[in-house]
């Protein structure tokens, strides 16, 4: 069964450091891997999604890497920014399910002004 | 990508009663899935809603207490039946877009006293 597990699970930087968060997954044999954000009480916003033939996509100030082989993907933000503040999930698609995303249990993040 | 809106936002419900959310997407779509997002946890995936025919449950989830209709293509409902306070949750409607990426619509919240 796959499982996915992120680290931390919080993190507080000062405004304008670069943010790098960590995603582990214990099957390697995934079609790709998302990342969200959450806001308080609100829905997940799609950030990047990586193919599993990727070994990076970028977006703005936004980059994640995939490394199937051992199992892992991290997401950098540079120069952070208070609106960064959220709880960032990654996740990918279970091999059984079609559309069924395991996720892991996220990484708030709070950047101090 | 996708637009999804769901309705309504939040409600405060009284134990024993129940609640039907809806979820809209701006574009056709064969599956649409709903999860739900307990206080502090991870989401997990409630059902798989299929348009023309029974949604799919997950391990957990029953039909008489999650009943899911899917009338056409761009639109699906899940009620929650019968409420208790265990049920308090984010509720959540996704969908997935040709190039495997998955949207999340803002999210129903939900508080059963």
């Amino acid at each position: 069964k796959q499982e996915v597990t992120q680290i931390p699970a919080a993190l507080s930087v000062p405004e304008g450091e670069n943010l790098v968060l960590n995603c582990s997954f214990t099957d390697s044999a995934i079609y790709n891997l998302q990342w969200f954000r959450q806001d308080p009480g609100k829905g997940l916003t799609s950030l990047l999604l990586i193919q599993s033939s990727q070994r990076e996509q970028t977006s703005g100030r936004l980059n994640a890497s995939l490394d199937k082989s051992s199992g892992r993907s991290t997401l950098y933000i540079a120069a952070s920014q208070p609106g960064d503040s959220a709880t960032y999930l990654c996740a990918v698609p279970t091999l059984d399910s079609w559309g069924k995303l395991q996720f892991g249990a996220g990484t708030q993040v709070v950047v101090t002004p | 990508s996708a637009v999804i809106s769901q309705k309504p936002s939040r409600d405060i419900c009284q134990r024993g009663t129940s609640l039907t959310i809806q979820c809209q997407v701006d574009s056709q779509v064969t599956m649409m899935f709903w999860y739900r997002q307990q206080p502090g946890q991870s989401l997990t995936l409630i059902a798989t809603a299929n348009q023309g025919s029974e949604a799919t449950y997950e391990s957990g989830f029953v039909i008489d207490k999650f009943p899911i209709s899917r009338p056409n293509l761009t639109f699906s409902t899940l009620t929650v039946s019968n409420m208790s306070p265990e049920d308090s949750s984010i509720y959540l409607c996704s969908v997935r877009d040709r190039e495997d990426e998955q949207y999340f619509g803002p999210g129903t919240r939900l508080t059963v006293t």
